[in-house]
């Protein structure tokens, strides 16, 4: 089965504070890559990294980090020094590389994030 | 470049009532796909084209017509509008298989 499980809900945290959002996932290929895209409240959807499953380096992008873990399946995100702008829902998808599905996007069900001042 | 344009923005449909969802990219991308998102549901791809003239199924693509006649539009239809197909709809395009999918605004859909 292919599949992206995101079991936070919602996370609600106060300014400065650090989170990280958790991100499993399922398949069945060796070779598949991962993503997280940001959808604040004005409803589009913001790509924010893209991780191939033969590079399992960590990856920082200011105050963003993101941590893959093919041992475990994870990859998960964590804002440091979480500030208002930060709230959105936040989704972790896979695209699996087996049978032609062509870049096809299995998206988590999202993390909503509420930062509060 | 205007990137990755949805029409309409809204539309309130009744049961029975068929419409179609316009998405148009300036990108020259090969891929585009459609996606439906319902809440606590993420999003869910219903049809994608991987280049003019060619169209495949996602998940959910019971319900929907697509079609990519011409390289920068791909058109989602709903022959028959359900109030099951109440949903956000997102089109995406991308320049290739798993690369960065960008999105269009979104389009809001309510059938009654």
């Amino acid at each position: 089965a292919q599949k992206v499980t995101q079991a936070q809900t919602e996370i609600s945290v106060v300014e400065k504070e650090d989170v990280t959002l958790d991100c499993v996932y399922e398949t069945r290929d060796t070779t598949y890559y991962l993503f997280w895209y940001k959808q604040p409240p004005s409803g589009e959807l913001v790509f924010l990294i893209r991780r191939n499953s033969f590079d399992e380096q960590n990856e920082i992008s200011g105050r963003y980090s993101w941590n893959f873990q093919k041992s475990t399946s994870s990859f998960n995100f964590t804002i440091t020094a979480s500030q208002v702008v930060d709230s959105a829902v936040y989704f972790c998808a896979l695209s699996p590389s087996y049978g032609g599905s062509q870049g096809n996007l299995i998206f988590g069900k999202g993390t909503k994030l509420s930062v509060k001042p | 470049n205007a990137g990755v344009t949805q029409t309409p923005k809204f539309r309130v449909l009744k049961t029975g009532q068929s419409m179609t969802l316009l998405c148009a990219q300036d990108m020259n991308h090969e891929y585009m796909y459609w996606y439906r998102q319902d809440p606590g549901m993420g999003l869910r791809l219903i049809h994608y084209s991987v280049g003019e003239g060619t169209t495949a199924k996602g998940e959910v693509p019971d319900g929907y017509n697509v079609s990519r006649l011409k390289k920068q539009n791909f058109l989602l239809g709903l022959e028959s509008a359900a109030p099951s197909q109440t949903s956000v709809y997102f089109c995406a395009s991308s320049p290739a298989a798993y690369n960065e999918q960008f999105f269009g605004p979104g389009t809001r859909l309510t059938v009654l």
